[in-house]
Formats: C-alpha cells, sequence, structure tokens
C-alpha cells in the first residue's frame, strides 16, 4: 500500500479563493483524521470519521470549513473563502489494522499558504 | 477535556549522548495510551513509540525508552545514542481507549542533535 495519499502537497491561493484538500486513506482502514499544523496551535483536529460518517466536527474553525468522505477512499477537505490565517499545514491521517497492530497513518500534508 | 503539555519547546544533545523529552498530560480516564511521534523535516509524522496506560512495564523501542509515571501523568521519551538522523519535532500524543479514537498532541519539542 503506498500509504495516506494527500493531494496537493503544496498550494498557494488568494484570500477569498476556495480550496480544496485531498485525501485517499490507507484501504481497510475505517477512521479518518484531518489535523491543521501551525507554529501558534501546535496539531489541531478539525475533523474525523468512522465508516465515511462524520463523528467530532467540533475543531472544525468556523462555516467556511467543510469535510466530506463520499466513500471509504477518498476525503476532501474545502475552505471557502480562504483567508490568510488559513496558512498551515494540513495533515490527514488514517486508521486501522497495519498489519501489526491497530494505529495510525498519516499522510505527507498539504502546506496551504493564502496571500 | 484531556489536555497535553510539552514544557520544552527546543532542546540540543551531542552526537551519541542521551536526551530526555518532557510530557505530562491531563485525564480523567483510567485507561488509555499514550504515544511519541517523530516528524522530520520531511513532515511525515512516524510513530516512535505507544504505551498503554494499563501496563506498567515501560515501551522500549531499541534506543528509545519511555518514562511512564501514571500518578504524576508524565511520559518523556528517552533517547540513547543520539544520531544525526534523530533530529525532528517530536509530539506527545494522547488517545483514550474507549470512546473517541482522535489522537490529542502536545505542541512538540524540536531536537537539535550536535555532531
Amino acid at each position: 500500500d503506498a500509504g495516506v495519499i494527500q493531494s496537493p502537497r503544496h498550494e498557494v491561493t488568494e484570500m477569498g479563493q476556495e480550496v480544496t484538500l485531498r485525501c485517499k486513506p490507507i484501504s481497510g482502514h475505517n477512521s479518518l483524521f484531518w489535523y491543521r499544523q501551525t507554529m501558534m496551535r501546535g496539531l489541531e483536529l478539525l475533523i474525523y470519521f468512522n465508516n465515511n460518517v462524520p463523528i467530532d466536527d467540533s475543531g472544525m474553525p468556523e462555516d467556511r470549513f467543510s469535510a466530506k468522505m463520499p466513500n471509504a477512499s477518498f476525503s476532501t477537505l474545502k475552505i471557502q473563502p480562504s483567508e490568510p490565517r488559513d496558512s498551515a499545514v494540513y495533515f490527514c491521517a488514517s486508521r486501522g489494522w497495519t498489519g501489526i497492530t491497530y494505529g495510525y497513518t498519516f499522510g505527507s500534508g498539504t502546506r496551504l499558504t493564502v496571500v | 477535556a484531556q489536555t497535553v503539555t510539552q514544557s520544552q519547546p527546543e532542546m540540543s544533545v551531542q552526537e551519541a549522548e542521551t536526551v530526555t523529552l518532557s510530557c505530562t498530560y491531563d485525564t480523567s480516564e483510567s485507561d488509555y495510551y499514550l504515544f511519541w511521534y517523530k516528524q522530520p523535516p520531511s513532515r511525515q509524522m512516524i510513530l516512535v513509540i505507544r504505551q498503554e496506560a494499563y501496563k506498567q512495564q515501560n515501551a522500549t523501542e531499541n534506543r528509545f525508552s519511555v518514562n511512564f509515571q501514571k500518578a504524576a501523568k508524565s511520559f518523556s521519551l528517552k533517547i540513547s545514542d543520539s544520531q544525526l538522523g534523530d533530529a525532528a519535532m517530536y509530539f506527545c500524543a494522547y488517545r483514550r481507549i474507549q470512546g473517541a479514537q482522535k489522537l490529542v498532541f502536545g505542541q512538540g519539542t524540536r531536537l537539535t542533535i550536535n555532531p
């Protein structure tokens, strides 16, 4: 398995534009998490899904953020409209059987810059 | 709500020496998991070590070991024989056993290895 795949790796956009981040979890993993990492706030959980159903979205900053998981192999995080304070690294992680135990696998993250 | 605190924003150590990274947490749960993750400049989040709170024996993975003090809610990471490849951000994380599967992270400690 190629691991958790996130795209794009880097995104630069102008304030006010819509941004969509994408994530493909590991096949067979039934939980998916979106985290945001900034210098000031560290790693914050935005939302997570179990079996494609959103379980906890209390970390979503505001209505400008939305996340979907239409099927077990794909999730998106959308920001509309984007603002400079949204600049951060966004990580997707999935949880499931790793072959040895149940564990988390993180993607390489998307670095978002809003100018 | 559970919180995780890493009080050392930065640490440095000479190559081949031993360094200890500190972590404290707050929870009302009796059973939970604790983790240390490594984040090198590549941004990849790599699991270093995991500890189950119901196990009294401290976890060990090669040069990495933990000092788990449940009553004090302390979970420090010791790196022996430090190597240049150990240079990274290190995050302490907590997860409940029952219920929410999300990881709660500390703010991180940046570890520098001096040759």
